[in-house]
């Protein structure tokens, strides 16, 4: 079964405290993991994906990196509105080639204080 | 701006009466959408996967005949709740996958079963 984990649950950080969010996940046949950011009563919105270890992305404040085993969401000089809860997930790669949907983390809630 | 559209955004209805509840992919074309619920500070949860032309692929434990899903044309995707009850309630959100497998999310919807 596949699985998501993400740590930590909370993190509350100062305005420019750089740090990093873990995803470690268990699936069987990666076909990519996403990252998305989550404000309340909204929609996920799409941040990264990431398809094979050692792959590196990079938006504004954030980069995603994967291993074999975890990726990391590293938040360099964080500002209040990177607050919000960010989420992992895992979409398998299953033996017909074909995709389906995505398993999620619970996430992290992120709070950016100024 | 949004790429997958979801409406309503909230709907209130009563006990035993059913909701219909659109997912629209508004500038490509998605032979598969996915649905997913979420409760209140949880992850998200798949539901089902919604083929265009075909029946409705649900996850163990969601029930077909509870959770309508109809996937008439390659942007658009429904889900009905039929005889909803209070334990319905939660955070509806749809997906669709555009090219080079980026998977957007609608904005969600909020039901409310009285």
């Amino acid at each position: 079964e596949d699985q998501v984990t993400q740590s930590p649950e909370a993190l509350r950080l100062q305005e420019g405290e750089s740090s990093s969010l873990n995803c470690s996940y268990t699936v069987s046949g990666l076909r990519g993991l996403f990252w998305y950011r989550q404000d309340p009563g909204k929609g996920p919105e799409f941040l990264f994906t990431l398809y094979s270890a050692g792959e590196e992305k990079e938006k504004e404040r954030l980069k995603a990196t994967l291993t074999k085993k975890e990726s990391f969401l590293h938040i360099t000089a964080p500002k209040p509105e990177d607050s919000a809860t960010y989420l992992c997930a895992v979409q398998p790669m299953y033996s017909g080639g074909g995709a389906d949907g995505l398993t999620f983390g619970k996430g992290t809630h992120l709070i950016i204080q100024p | 701006g949004a790429v997958v559209s979801q409406h309503p955004s909230r709907v209130i209805c009563k006990s035993g009466t059913s909701v219909k509840i659109e997912c629209r992919s508004l500038d490509f074309q998605a032979t598969t959408m996915f649905w997913y619920r979420q409760f209140p500070k949880q992850s998200l949860m798949l539901m089902a996967t919604s083929n265009e032309g075909s029946k409705a692929t649900y996850e163990q434990g969601v029930e077909k005949d509870k959770f309508l899903i109809n996937h008439a044309s390659l942007t658009l995707s429904t889900l009905t709740v039929t005889s909803a009850h209070p334990e319905d309630s939660s955070f509806y959100i749809c997906s669709a996958s555009k090219r080079g497998n980026t998977i957007y999310f609608g904005e969600g919807s909020w039901l409310t079963v009285v």
